[in-house]
């Protein structure tokens, strides 16, 4: 079945540091893939898609790839905020299937 | 619009007692889901639906029952309360079934059963 294999974590970063969170996908077809945020208390918010190969998401700095060759789709920043701090959640939505297949989770914490 | 709301967000339970988990949205979204949150695994799928009078289980239904006889609404029923169901709660909406549409999610409600 389809799986989601994201990076442990936490993530701890200074403010303006480069992240970078793994993730790494196994699915039959051709899924479309998330990053979902959530933030301390909160419900998950869509942060970026790709719904093909090499398709590059991005929303509020962050950026993602469709890699269909290495089945990943690696969430980047290049400068970190305190307020980017929350759990993130790589998914991805196979053709046909009626609901997102989630990873584990990578928190970030970024310290001042 | 207010979106996906949940209520209770916060619900304590004795093994062995009902409930129900309430979710409604306002956007008209055909499509709504259940999924429970626990440490270190993600958010698990316990039942959809695709429409009014149309639900189906998903990855881990068992202790959960769904209805579906509105659009708006699609709540979550306990039975019998098992200390393995303590997690927090999210329902999640969407236009469509299709495979590109974003969801949105409800803020959660966070349950626990003694």
């Amino acid at each position: 079945g389809d799986s989601v294999t994201q990076m442990e974590g936490p993530v701890t970063l200074s403010e303006e540091a480069f992240l970078t969170i793994n993730c790494t996908y196994t699915a039959t077809g051709y899924p479309s893939l998330f990053w979902y945020v959530q933030y301390p208390g909160e419900g998950l918010q869509l942060l970026l898609k790709a719904t093909k190969a090499d398709d590059k998401g991005s929303n509020k700095g962050f950026e993602a790839t469709y890699r269909k060759e290495t089945t990943s789709f690696h969430l980047e920043k290049g400068s970190v905020q305190v307020s980017d701090s929350a759990v993130y959640f790589c998914a991805l939505s196979d053709t046909g299937r009626r609901a997102l297949t989630f990873g584990s989770g990578t928190r970030l914490q970024v310290q001042p | 619009n207010a979106g996906v709301t949940q209520t209770p967000k916060f619900q304590v339970l004795k093994t062995g007692q009902s409930m129900t988990l309430q979710c409604a949205q306002d956007m008209n979204h055909e499509y709504m889901s259940w999924y429970r949150q626990d440490p270190g695994m993600g958010l698990r799928l316990i039942h959809y639906s695709v429409g009014a009078g149309i639900t189906d289980q998903g990855e881990v239904p068992n202790g959960y029952n769904v209805s579906r006889s509105t659009t708006e609404d699609f709540p979550l029923r306990l039975l019998s309360a098992a200390p393995s169901q303590t997690s927090v709660y999210f329902c999640a909406s969407s236009w469509e079934q299709g495979s590109h549409n974003e969801q949105f999610f409800g803020p959660g409600t966070r349950l626990t059963v003694l």
